[in-house]
């Protein structure tokens, strides 16, 4: 079954830095690129930016530059995001998603991962 | 690109025919454009691509049609899981923009 398996919450104090990893089942990782997605509490889909999964090439939207990285492990088939730095405003959950091959829509979903920095 | 949804509640009754819209601030791709639903507590999911072409399992009752600025998702006759925040999308030009939601609740 083709799916996505975030890593678990995380609380970290401001300062630290996380990383969100996103493992792909069903499915080899450097076939699809990868999108990352942050929806703070109460609020809608803001796009972070993608990975390209055969290059490793990765594009950071406005907003996304200098502490967040996205990265691949293509041994364990698995996308991350590092954030580092974390401040209150990154208190969020974080979502990979699928860049389908053939049509570029977002067609899997990862299930989430809330990243909450407090002190 | 920026993506206005209207409106940003609907209430409808289980049965009941759902028309949510989203304008684009400048003309978009057909091929890129994208509708989206989000359960309470769940991550988003993929119903529309293209305009109008459903995502793997999702249901005939939801249609999205449209083109250039104007797009619209109908849900012909709403079921009790239908009840969530639906978000547009374009992904043709950089950035990928969503529209704000609109939420589908029970009247």
């Amino acid at each position: 079954q083709v799916q996505l398996v975030q890593s678990g919450s995380e609380l970290k104090k401001p300062g630290a830095s996380v990383k969100v990893s996103c493992k792909a089942y069903g499915y080899g990782l450097t076939s699809y690129g990868m999108n990352w997605v942050r929806q703070a509490p109460g609020q809608g889909l803001e796009w972070m930016g993608w990975i390209s999964t055969n290059t490793g090439n990765p594009v950071y939207a406005e907003g996304f530059t200098g502490r967040f990285v996205f990265s691949l492990d293509t041994a364990v088939n698995t996308a991350i995001l590092e954030i580092s730095s974390l401040k209150a405003e990154d208190t969020a959950v974080y979502y990979c998603a699928r860049k389908n091959i053939v049509s570029d829509a977002f067609d899997i979903w990862g299930q989430g991962t809330m990243v909450t920095v407090s002190s | 690109i920026v993506l206005t949804q209207s409106p940003g509640t609907l209430s409808l009754s289980p049965g009941e025919r759902a028309t949510l819209s989203c304008r684009a601030s400048q003309s978009v791709n057909n091929n890129n454009f994208a509708w989206c639903q989000q359960r309470p507590g769940q991550a988003p999911r993929l119903l529309i691509y293209g305009t109008s072409t459903r995502a793997t399992g999702v249901p005939d009752r939801f249609r999205g049609s449209g083109s250039g600025t104007d797009f619209t998702l109908t849900i012909s006759r709403l079921e009790p899981e239908d009840f969530a925040v639906y978000y547009c999308q374009q992904y043709g030009i950089s950035p990928v923009t969503f529209g704000q939601g609109t939420r589908l609740e029970i009247k």
